[in-house]
């Protein structure tokens, strides 16, 4: 069984640009989650889809970033325009139901110059 | 608001001690707390879940213990190897029903078994 895949797995992009990560969890995971982990510090919450909808979306740290997740399966979170302090490490994780062992994807390395 | 420590931020030991990981956490109002393993440059591998009613867990090497009350949990790892080398992170679910059910994750333990 597939796990948690993540696309890409590095991105170096430039400061006002534009930059769409996706994650597919593991096949009939209705949670799906984004964390990140910024330079030097702890892993972050940012949001909770339950199939399509938005369940917490508590941690978005500014409308700069949107997820989406259309029909329920994989997911995208969208940076428009990228920071330089949006560079990080962007995980996505899934679980079977919300209060069950989440399952981690192999993250995003983002890189804003 | 939730906030999970880990000590020590480091660890360096030779091959084939045993050795103990620790975590604490401020609200004791959680639902389970999950040890991960990362490798470098790798993703989160989920290493054992222990749910607030439970005072400890076992795979293998590894025994994870949790004293709810006190905020405290422990990773244990017997006889180490060169392998383990990675960063542990703890991370724990609030089981308010108005805290969401996000992980919020200690600054993990950066171990190198040496051989």
């Amino acid at each position: 069984e597939a796990g948690v895949t993540q696309f890409p797995s590095h991105s170096v992009i430039e400061k006002g640009q534009t930059v769409t990560l996706r994650c597919d969890p593991i096949s009939g995971h209705d949670n799906l989650y984004w964390y990140r982990r910024v330079m030097g510090k702890e892993i972050k919450f940012l949001l909770h889809f339950v199939k399509e909808s938005k369940q917490d979306e508590s941690g978005m740290p500014n409308n700069r970033f949107l997820a989406e997740r259309t029909g329920g399966t994989y997911s995208t979170l969208k940076v428009q325009p990228a920071e330089l302090e949006d560079s990080g490490v962007y995980f996505c994780a899934s679980s079977l139901q919300g209060l069950t062992e989440a399952f981690f994807g192999q993250g995003t390395r983002l890189t804003v110059v | 608001k939730q906030e999970v420590t880990q000590i020590p931020a480091a660890l360096s030991v030779p091959e084939g001690e045993n050795l103990v990981l620790n975590c604490s956490f401020t609200d004791s109002a959680i639902y389970n707390l999950q040890w991960f393993r990362q490798d470098p440059g790798k993703g989160l591998t989920s290493l054992l879940l222990i749910q607030s009613s439970q005072r400890e867990q076992t795979s293998g090497r590894l025994n994870a213990s949790l004293d709810k009350s006190s905020g405290r949990s422990t990773l244990y790892i017997a006889a180490s190897q060169p392998g383990d080398s990675a960063t542990y992170l703890c991370a724990v679910r609030p089981s308010h029903n108005n805290a969401g059910n996000m992980l919020t994750f200690g600054g993990g333990t950066r171990l190198m078994v040496k051989p």
